[in-house]
């Protein structure tokens, strides 16, 4: 079983919409989990991060950890064209900081 | 954008060739990464580097070899490139280690096709 599990999509939406983003992870010892944007053709970008379980708000994103599902989310409210890009949900393993990221879910919001 | 450039940005090589990429960063950060993205992988970790001359496999470090002499710049080798190793690869810098919230910030990435 993969540490991380992410639907790749492709996963389209009008502009408006509220978007739901998912992954699964396996090790419930795991408390620090992060959401990257990644722009075509660009590097990844930290966009969120939680700790443990609970939500966190910024602006239009809210991301969402359950602890006792293993199950994180991103939600995109009032989704625009600038949203459109690929997102990672990623965990924190361990030492080093080292990062095991999901496969990727890519988002086309269209006008 | 944090100060971190990768070189070449791309690069086209022959099979059995090596292959060397550059990471160099201006932060002073302390962690060191390659990643390689493939469809339907994902960022997968090659290696990793925890200060000048500390290296460490990740889960796809096999074909791979890194070097750190100086705390800027991180080398990726390829000593003899194959096809399976066509792949946009990414440097990341760390501040700090350990289990807990520490951001990751990436380099733009360098686009590598072996034929």
């Amino acid at each position: 079983q993969k540490e991380v599990e992410q639907d790749p999509g492709p996963l389209s939406v009008p502009e408006g919409a509220i978007v739901s983003l998912n992954c699964t992870y396996s090790n419930s010892a795991f408390q620090y989990f992060m959401w990257y944007r990644q722009y075509s053709r660009k590097g990844p970008e930290l966009l969120m991060y939680t700790y443990s379980s609970g939500n966190k708000e910024d602006g239009r994103f809210t991301a969402q950890v359950d602890k006792s599902s293993k199950y994180i989310s991103l939600f995109i409210r009032d989704s625009q064209p600038s949203d459109s890009a690929t997102y990672l949900c990623a965990i924190n393993t361990g030492t080093a900081s080292k990062l095991t990221f999901g496969t990727g879910t890519r988002l086309q919001v269209t006008l | 954008d944090a100060g971190i450039t990768q070189s070449p940005r791309h690069k086209v090589t022959e099979t059995g060739t090596p292959v060397t990429l550059r990471c160099h960063q201006t932060e002073n950060h302390r962690y060191m990464y390659w990643y390689r993205q493939d469809p339907g992988h994902g960022l997968r970790l090659i290696h990793y580097s925890y200060g000048v001359k500390d290296t460490d496999k990740g889960e796809v470090s096999d074909g791979y070899s890194v070097s750190r002499s100086k705390t800027e710049d991180f080398l990726l080798t390829l000593e003899s490139a194959t096809s399976s190793q066509t792949s946009v690869y990414f440097c990341a810098i760390s501040s700090s280690g350990g289990a807990s919230y520490n951001e990751q910030f990436f380099g733009p990435g360098t686009r590598l096709t072996v034929l």
